[in-house]
């Protein structure tokens, strides 16, 4: 079974400007995470969607990050314009979406965003 | 809200000696799942073990085990027979019972000597 994707691996940007990441779950997970891991901090959520609706959105910074989740499968997180604070491993996770105690997150490799 | 507390940065132990890595949370919830994750250098997650909270038997899966207190709310996860391999950052995480979100500690640190 393969895992999740995300792309790409590594990216480096100027302040102010604009970058996407892209994340392909595992076929048939209904749920995706997109969350940020800051150097030395555990993963923080940003967004959740089951299937293509949004359900948990509340720490994700609105002014400057967006995402969606296309037809309820791939999904890309987007941060316009990009400040030096956002340097981080992007990590996006999916799972069945049952809920259910044996509904495991599996997590993609991530993104290492750092912003000069 | 809930917080997960890992109040070890870094920790370390001899090549199959055993390790303990702590864990405590703070929930108003009765029923939740507690987990630990496995992040190795290429950053890849991978669970390593999970817990009901209902349940009082503590979790085991081959070398890792977890020490379950849910009155003191703690949560601690012990690694027999240590090896090489186990070296990574260990993050503790907490789920409600209802939902998906998980919240995470800051993780730990592990280092495995030869």
């Amino acid at each position: 079974e393969a895992g999740v994707a995300q792309s790409p691996r590594y990216k480096i940007i100027e302040k102010r400007q604009s970058v996407a990441f892209w994340c392909n779950p595992i076929s048939g997970h209904a749920t995706l995470y997109w969350y940020q891991q800051i150097l030395g901090q555990g993963p923080k959520l940003l967004i959740q969607f089951q299937n293509n609706g949004v359900v948990d959105d509340s720490q994700l910074p609105k002014d400057r990050f967006s995402a969606e989740r296309l037809k309820g499968v791939d999904s890309t997180l987007k941060i316009q314009p990009a400040k030096l604070e956002d340097s981080a491993v992007y990590l996006c996770a999916s799972s069945i979406g049952q809920g259910t105690f044996t509904d495991t997150q599996y997590f993609g490799p991530g993104t290492r965003l750092t912003v000069l | 809200a809930q917080t997960v507390t890992q109040s070890q940065p870094e920790m370390s132990v001899q090549e199959a000696e055993t390790v303990t890595l702590s864990c405590t949370y703070d929930t108003s919830e009765s029923d939740y799942y507690l987990f630990w994750y496995k992040q190795p250098p290429s950053r890849q997650m991978i669970l390593v073990i999970r817990q009901e909270a209902y349940k009082q038997q503590n979790a085991t899966e081959n070398r890792f085990s977890v020490n379950f207190q849910k009155a003191a709310k703690s949560f601690s996860l012990k690694i027999s027979d240590s090896q090489l391999g186990d070296a990574a950052m260990y993050f503790c995480a907490y789920r409600k019972n209802t939902g998906n979100q998980f919240y995470f500690g800051t993780g730990t640190s592990l280092t495995v000597i030869p």
